[in-house]
């Protein structure tokens, strides 16, 4: 079972504010991504971290922010939310070469809709 | 990063094996290969990694020929449950970035 953690899970907001999207991982891991990704639709990296005070964007462009402070902590964050923001919001991680395995942990999701 | 392609979709029956070929043309030396599954409404969960020949685990198989610029995943006997999207990746072994394609849409039916 994965120990990575999202909150919150479903979240409804108005135009404008000012959301964070919380994402914490308890298996040290290094690597951490956050996905974005439409219903039935393929998921698009947004930002990637591979360890503490580093941040990367990813293939899709996005007005979203994140930081990564803490090994185990990557919150992602949108200043002013726009209805085109709607989706749903998958934060992973991954340790470099563990036990063999290039595994990629996901949440469960957080599921923003923006109005 | 080496690109992927996979079929868009795919059906079968219950109780059939299902084989999904990833072409990853550019693969290089120190690449892996992985497959994940996703059901609607969650986050895709890894299935198996292979580097080359064959792989298997209690899940599913993994084929790679020699050139290693291809790879199937064989899913042996499948069920109503497996219905989901299966995503062909190709790591990087000392990358950070790790990018989903398209995936392919398999639907069991009964």
């Amino acid at each position: 079972e994965a120990d990575i953690y999202q909150t919150p899970r479903y979240l409804v907001i108005g135009t404008g504010k000012k959301i964070t999207l919380e994402c914490s991982q308890t298996m040290g891991h290094d690597k951490m991504y956050w996905y974005q990704q439409d219903p039935g639709m393929e998921l698009h990296l947004i930002h990637y971290s591979y360890g503490v005070n580093s941040t990367e964007k990813g293939d899709l462009s996005s007005e979203s922010t994140v930081s990564r402070i803490r090994t185990e902590h990557f919150p992602l964050t949108l200043e002013s939310a726009r209805p085109s923001h709607t989706s749903q919001y998958l934060c992973a991680s991954r340790a470099h070469y563990r036990g063999g395995k290039y595994e990629q942990y996901f949440g469960p999701g957080t599921r923003l809709t923006v109005t | 990063l080496a690109k992927t392609t996979q079929p868009i979709s795919m059906d079968s029956y219950e109780g059939q094996e299902v084989n999904i070929t990833c072409s990853h043309n550019n693969i290089a030396t120190n690449d892996y290969i992985t497959w994940y599954q996703q059901f609607p409404s969650q986050g895709p969960r890894f299935i198996i990694q292979g580097y080359k020949t064959k792989v298997t685990n209690e899940v599913a198989s993994l084929f790679i020929p020699a050139d290693r610029k291809s790879s199937t995943l064989s899913l042996p006997r499948v069920s109503l449950s497996d219905t989901a999207v299966y995503y062909c990746l190709v790591v990087e072994a000392a990358g950070n970035k790790l990018t989903f394609g398209g995936g392919t849409r398999v639907l069991v039916k009964p």
